[in-house]
């Protein structure tokens, strides 16, 4: 199917688990991202991703590990889940037309960590 | 430091009437600014991007405008829906070549009640 796709879609984990969170896009687009969403606080980035194999800390990176190896593929790893991981985890792409950075996004991924 | 700030935080409005929100930055220097609606359980969906020279933009039933000067932005929904009941995103982009550089308002929540 034709966008961007997150799996899995919940989560529950554990403290201090490794947990990988996928994100594929069909549309080969240059630009990926990861934003985490909580409650009371708009998107914050993670990571992002100019192109394969180029990646660059977001606002909130600690905790979380990146790599992008093809195009359509950037997963996030939380090498050692915590507490505060607890949150809805999306991925977005984009094309590179200037100023003009709309991003589109993907269903989000629910991760609970007990 | 660059912020976005959006007002009301939550709106409750009766089905077909029209309603206004806010949304206040001090994002410098200014690239573009998008509203995205979010529907409960979903990722952001773009309803319009404005770029610097732009005040007016319409998508159906949404028109945003843009007022660079106070930097200032609104988004009118007229004659509202059900299916408007969504959060509501303002995001603001630095002009950059850094992708990664926007900023994103904590939402207003739309509820539309019959």
């Amino acid at each position: 199917d034709a966008g961007i796709t997150q799996s899995p879609r919940y989560k529950i984990t554990e403290t201090g688990r490794q947990v990988t969170l996928m994100c594929h896009q069909t549309w080969s687009h240059s630009y990926m991202f990861w934003y985490r969403q909580d409650l009371g606080h708009g998107l914050r980035l993670i990571y992002y991703s100019a192109a394969a194999d180029i990646t660059d800390k977001g606002e909130v990176p600690d905790g979380y590990v990146v790599s992008r190896s093809k195009t359509e593929n950037f997963p996030l790893t939380l090498e050692s889940a915590t507490r505060s991981q607890t949150s809805v985890y999306f991925c977005a792409s984009s094309e590179n037309p200037g100023t003009l950075w709309e991003q589109f996004f993907g269903p989000g991924t629910r991760l609970t960590v007990l | 430091k660059n912020q976005v700030e959006q007002s009301p935080q939550s709106l409750i409005i009766l089905e077909g009437k029209n309603c206004t929100l806010q949304c206040n930055y001090t994002v410098s220097p200014f690239s573009n600014l998008r509203w995205y609606k979010q529907d409960t359980g979903r990722g952001p969906v773009s309803l319009t991007i404005m770029t610097f020279s732009e005040n007016t933009k319409s998508n159906g039933r949404y028109t945003a405008t843009l007022d660079a000067d106070t930097k200032q932005s609104s988004l009118h929904i007229t004659a509202s829906q059900l299916s408007d009941s969504a959060s509501y995103i303002c995001v603001v982009a630095v002009r950059s070549t850094n992708a990664g550089k926007s900023t994103f308002g904590d939402g207003t929540t739309l509820t539309v009640k019959p």
